[in-house]
């Protein structure tokens, strides 16, 4: 069964540092997005994208923040230069565009020191 | 603010009872999704409903859209059912999730 899969599986970096964590969405999806858990905290919508735009971010997706599908594969997030707060859980999450159901990667832990 | 709130918070149970999760949520809603988050840190998505009731092996999901609320119900657990059950809500299609605190369930043997 496909799925979405995401690296590194656990990424550790300095603040001030810029880190890229990589998915690849499922083949046929068209919609992506990005969320990320601090620990012990709830999921939170970082960012969406279709059609090879943002269609909708949060206030956490700030300038810091950026994503790119850069050869039709692949779905990145770039954070420019991490800050402790950084630290979390990211997922990314694809779907069709014929259903609301998200199929989630199993994730990233980012620590920053 | 709040948009999706679950209770309990944390549940144990001893295996072989019925569990209930359940979720409420405060905005218009396209759909009402139900995950399983694995002590890994694994998402799975369970179920999504926009009316009415939903049911996968012994899981049960119901919605009242009037009420604005949700069940999750789990008969005859299992120790393999303990997980975090995340509920989350689409508010437009496409749209991003909202999501609950989730319910840490603990399936005792």
């Amino acid at each position: 069964e496909p799925e979405v899969t995401q690296t590194p599986s656990h990424q550790v970096t300095q603040m001030g540092q810029e880190v890229i964590l990589r998915c690849v969405p499922i083949s046929n999806h068209l919609y992506f997005y990005w969320y990320r858990q601090i620990l012990g905290q709830k999921v939170e919508f970082l960012v969406s994208f279709y059609n090879n735009e943002i269609s909708e971010k949060s206030e956490i997706f700030d300038d810091q923040f950026s994503v790119e599908r850069p050869d039709g594969s692949n779905f990145t997030l770039k954070i420019r230069s991490t800050k402790l707060e950084d630290s979390a859980m990211y997922f990314c999450a694809s779907r069709t565009g014929m259903s609301d159901t998200q199929y989630f990667g199993p994730g990233t832990r980012l620590t920053v020191l | 603010k709040n948009e999706v709130e679950q209770s309990p918070q944390n549940l144990t149970a001893q295996e072989g009872e019925f569990i209930t999760i359940n979720c409420s949520y405060s905005v218009g809603i396209s759909a009402l999704h139900w995950l399983q988050q694995h002590p890994g840190g694994g998402i799975v998505s369970l179920f999504m409903l926009s009316s009415g009731k939903k049911k996968h092996g012994r899981l049960i999901a119901t919605i009242n859209i009037q009420e604005k609320h949700s069940s999750l119900h789990i008969t005859a657990s299992h120790p393999r059912d303990s997980a975090v059950y995340i509920c989350a809500v689409s508010r437009d299609t496409g749209n991003q999730f909202y999501f609950g605190t989730g319910t840490s369930l603990t399936v005792i043997p």
